[in-house]
């Protein structure tokens, strides 16, 4: 199962609203997950099942979409959200990965 | 607090082995299953192998099979990659990281911050 990511990088604003894609080669359902890594950092979890916020997370951030399209959503970007995106599939080996959103500012 | 340390990452000829580690800590290592994920310079990230809580299950990596061996150890709450073969193209940051899951899906949480392996003449 391939997962491709749209847009591969953006420019945003402190304080817009950002959207990031993701579509699998066939439906996985809800099993999907997205994560941040910052530069140099190892990647951090942010959202799991589609639409669970991760634990510690703030609530800028959510998840939407079922079977084969998903969606991140970032409200309000803040400067420490500057970042790369990425999306995952878990529900079928070999887990895959989009090609990561990098998140930059404008 | 959870913590995954990775060790033993360094420079390798291509054709060479090596073997990572990862030391697990702050929660009940034997319960869980754990993964290896790496990501090459500049590049995504790319799942390597999976090994189930009681090492009853594992999975590779088409790019690895064959090559790269995946353990535990849970009486030392330690995971462990034994990688031979090496190719120009396993030249990559490799991170443990917990696998972790309910009825709604699974996930990888968290991760532990990397270690390089260099292959290059």
């Amino acid at each position: 199962i391939q997962m491709t990511q749209s847009p591969s990088s953006l420019s945003a604003s402190v304080g817009d609203r950002v959207t990031i894609t993701c579509r699998a080669s066939q439906s996985i359902s809800q099993y999907s997950n997205w994560y941040q890594q910052k530069l140099g950092k190892a990647p951090r979890l942010l959202i799991y099942a589609a639409s669970s916020l991760q634990s510690g997370v703030p609530s800028r951030f959510s998840g939407s979409g079922s079977g084969t399209d998903f969606t991140l959503t970032i409200n309000s970007l803040q400067p420490e959200d500057f970042a790369t995106y990425y999306c995952q599939q878990s529900y079928s080996t070999p887990w895959a990965f989009g090609q990561g959103t990098k998140v930059e500012i404008k | 607090e959870v913590q995954l340390v990775e060790s033993g990452g360094g420079l390798v000829q291509p054709g060479g082995s090596l073997r990572l580690s990862c030391a697990a800590s702050g929660f009940s290592f034997s319960s869980f299953s754990m993964n290896w994920v790496r990501q090459a310079p500049g590049k995504g990230l790319e799942w390597v192998a999976h090994v189930s809580s009681s090492s009853g299950t594992i999975y590779y990596a088409d790019s690895v099979m064959g090559r790269f061996t995946i353990s535990r150890d849970n009486a030392k709450n330690s995971l462990h990659l034994q990688m031979s073969s090496l190719r120009d193209e396993d030249t990559a940051v490799y991170y443990c990281v917990r696998y972790d899951s309910d009825y709604v899906g699974s996930w990888f949480d968290p991760w532990g911050q990397g270690t390089l392996v260099t292959v290059s003449s």
